[in-house]
This record gives C-alpha cells, structure tokens and sequence, in this order.
C-alpha cells in the first residue's frame, strides 16, 4: 500500500525566511504528486501538482516542488515566505492511473511577522 | 466561483446516535469523495462514487457507516451509531471525472464531536 511522510509535523519561521518542507511517498509505479494547503478558516486547496516531464513544477503564490525519482520525494519549497503563508500544508500521491489520493500528516506552517 | 458544499458544519451528538452529513459537489462534476480526517492526520478516502455508484468503499467501516448518491448528484454520508472515535472532520470533495488527473475540490467539512 501507499504511503507518504511528512518530515516535520510543526515549522515556525520569520518573514523572508526560506522554507522548505519535506515529502517522502512509498510506491514502487508511477505516480502523480500533489500538494495541498489549507488557510486557517478555509477549506484544503490545490497547491501544485506534478504528472510527467519538467521535475521542477512552480505552483500559486510563489511556491515550487521538485519531483527527485531515485528519492521519492517530492519535496516544497518557497525562497522567501510572508505571514500569509501561516497554513498547512498537505502532501498526496497516487498511481498515474489510479484514482484514491493518499494524504500524509500534514505539516503546519507558522510565519511570524 | 463554485464550490462543494457540506452541512452542518460542525455536529456535537453522544454515543450511539445516528448523524448524517450532506454535502453537494460542484455542478457537472460526476465523481465524488467522502474522506475522514482525524486530528494530527491527514485526510483518508472512506468512499468514492461515480455517479450514482461506489467505486471504492474499502476503507468504509460498513457495520456503521453507509454512504448514498442516489441521483449522481449530492450525497449523504451517515454514521449509526456514532462511537467515540467517530470524532473528526469529514470531508467531501469532486471532481469532473474519475482518475488523479482531474482536480479534487474540497469543501468545508464537518467536523463531528462525539460524547
């Protein structure tokens, strides 16, 4: 079965710090990859996602993944994160020709201004 | 814009008890999902409907939980009888079609206390 970790369950980070939270997915097929973010008071939302090609995918509001196979990780990144970004944030995979997203802990993400 | 939409948004009921929850997806949308998450978890698929029929209930504990989309459209999730470790927020969600290709959207969720 399918599984995905989450590194850190709880990040605090300044404003215009660098952030980056860790993605690690169990499957031995191809995937697709997905990151979710849920705002405070707000319903969970797509945030990026990566099917095939380029393994560097740029999502909304600044935010990047990089796809690495031979780690199975999928790991999100942003350079510089504002108050705004205070969420969390869900990663998901699922076999390329599957339909069931499988979703790891979570991780919260605390921007202090 | 549209959205998913669920009711009640938050439901408190003790032990034993029936609940349901409803939730309509986004017009045109076929496939629908009922997912569970507990506090500190992520979301878990309980059901999956194409239209009117389950295509995936295996994480459904169905000695007390049911599912139903009778006219493809919006749908019920029910819990008889509610235990303790029922408590969480269920979530719905849709999509045009069937496969991970096609966006989920999700709504607010309910979120279920049980006593």
């Amino acid at each position: 079965a399918q599984s995905v970790s989450q590194h850190n369950h709880h990040v605090i980070l300044s404003e215009a710090a660098s952030l980056e939270l860790g993605c690690n997915y169990s499957y031995g097929g191809t995937v697709n990859l997905f990151w979710y973010v849920q705002y405070p008071g707000q319903h969970l939302q797509l945030l990026l996602k990566y099917f095939s090609g380029d393994p560097l995918v740029k999502g909304i509001k600044g935010f990047e993944a990089e796809f690495i196979k031979s780690k199975f990780s999928f790991n999100l990144r942003k350079p510089s994160v504002q108050w705004s970004d205070t969420a969390e944030y869900f990663c998901a995979v699922t076999p390329s020709y599957g339909n069931k997203l499988v979703f790891g802990a979570g991780t919260i993400l605390r921007v202090k201004s | 814009e549209a959205e998913v939409a669920q009711s009640p948004r938050y439901k408190i009921t003790e032990k034993s008890q029936a609940v349901a929850f409803w939730c309509d997806p986004i017009s045109g949308h076929a496939t629908l999902y009922w997912y569970r998450q507990i506090l500190g978890q992520g979301p878990e698929l309980l059901v999956q409907f194409q239209d009117e029929s389950v295509v995936d209930d295996s994480q459904l504990p169905k000695d007390r939980f049911s599912a139903e989309r009778l006219k493809g459209v919006d749908s019920t999730l029910k819990i008889q009888p509610a235990e303790l470790g029922d408590s969480a927020m269920y979530l719905c969600a849709s999509s045009l079609a069937e496969g991970s290709y096609n966006e989920q959207f999700f709504g607010p969720g309910t979120r279920l206390t049980v006593l």
